[in-house]
């Protein structure tokens, strides 16, 4: 499976955008990028998808570099609810029964929201 | 709603005494599986199962059974648990998908084997 490195942590102020890289060099042209957040005690927590294209949600928005390499997870404005940690993560487009649908969770980055 | 429902929510016990915690999803998901959350090694995966009376093993499956007698179902057994054991689990469910549905999340069930 391929691999995606965050950093561990990032800081942003309350109502103020945040963008939360993720380098994926060795995806491959058929992985999905999802975004997973868990905030404290909680399960982790969908937040968006995409392929190809830059997607919105009502919960954020998903840049995705030209060569796929790399994405960018917004929040257009932090509130103290955000802070969580942040998970991106590949995901095979293969055929239901060939895969354990297994979400592989790195480390992660910790936002922390300031008021 | 739409949920995951695991109980228990916590659990202290000791070693060697049979225990089981439940998993429950009202999504009709063909999909369910079983992750372990530690310090500094994130998630992993324990079992899953692609639908009624279809498990596997996932990455870290030694200690622990399951089965999946029904959809909504999907029941972890810690048949003789261990202190290795105790931390925090998590059910998941998602509908068939090829890589672009979500899964969907219980709240977890922290469990502690003295």
């Amino acid at each position: 499976d391929a691999k995606t490195t965050q950093p561990n942590s990032m800081e942003s102020n309350e109502e103020e955008p945040v963008h939360l890289p993720c380098n994926h060099s060795t995806i491959s042209g058929t992985d999905y990028i999802h975004w997973y957040r868990q905030l404290p005690s909680q399960g982790p927590e969908y937040v968006i998808h995409g392929l190809t294209s830059n997607v919105n949600n009502r919960m954020a928005s998903l840049a995705i570099a030209e060569d796929r390499k790399s994405s960018t997870l917004i929040l257009h404005r932090a509130t103290l609810r955000d802070a969580a940690v942040y998970y991106c993560i590949l995901r095979a487009a293969l055929p239901f029964y060939n895969q354990g649908g297994k979400l592989i969770f790195g480390q992660g980055t910790e936002l922390s929201v300031k008021p | 709603e739409a949920q995951v429902t695991q109980n228990p929510r916590y659990l202290i016990t000791v070693t060697g005494k049979k225990l089981t915690v439940t998993c429950s999803q009202n999504m009709n998901h063909e999909y369910m599986s079983w992750y372990r959350q530690d310090p500094g090694l994130g998630l992993r995966q324990i079992y899953y199962s692609m639908n009624v009376e279809v498990t596997d093993k996932g990455d870290v499956p030694e200690g622990y059974k399951v089965s999946r007698k029904e959809k909504r179902n999907f029941p972890l057994i810690l048949e003789s648990p261990s202190p290795n054991q105790t931390s925090l689990y998590f059910c998941a469910s998602s509908s068939r998908d090829r890589g672009y549905q979500p899964q969907h999340f219980g709240d977890g069930t922290r469990l502690s084997i003295l």
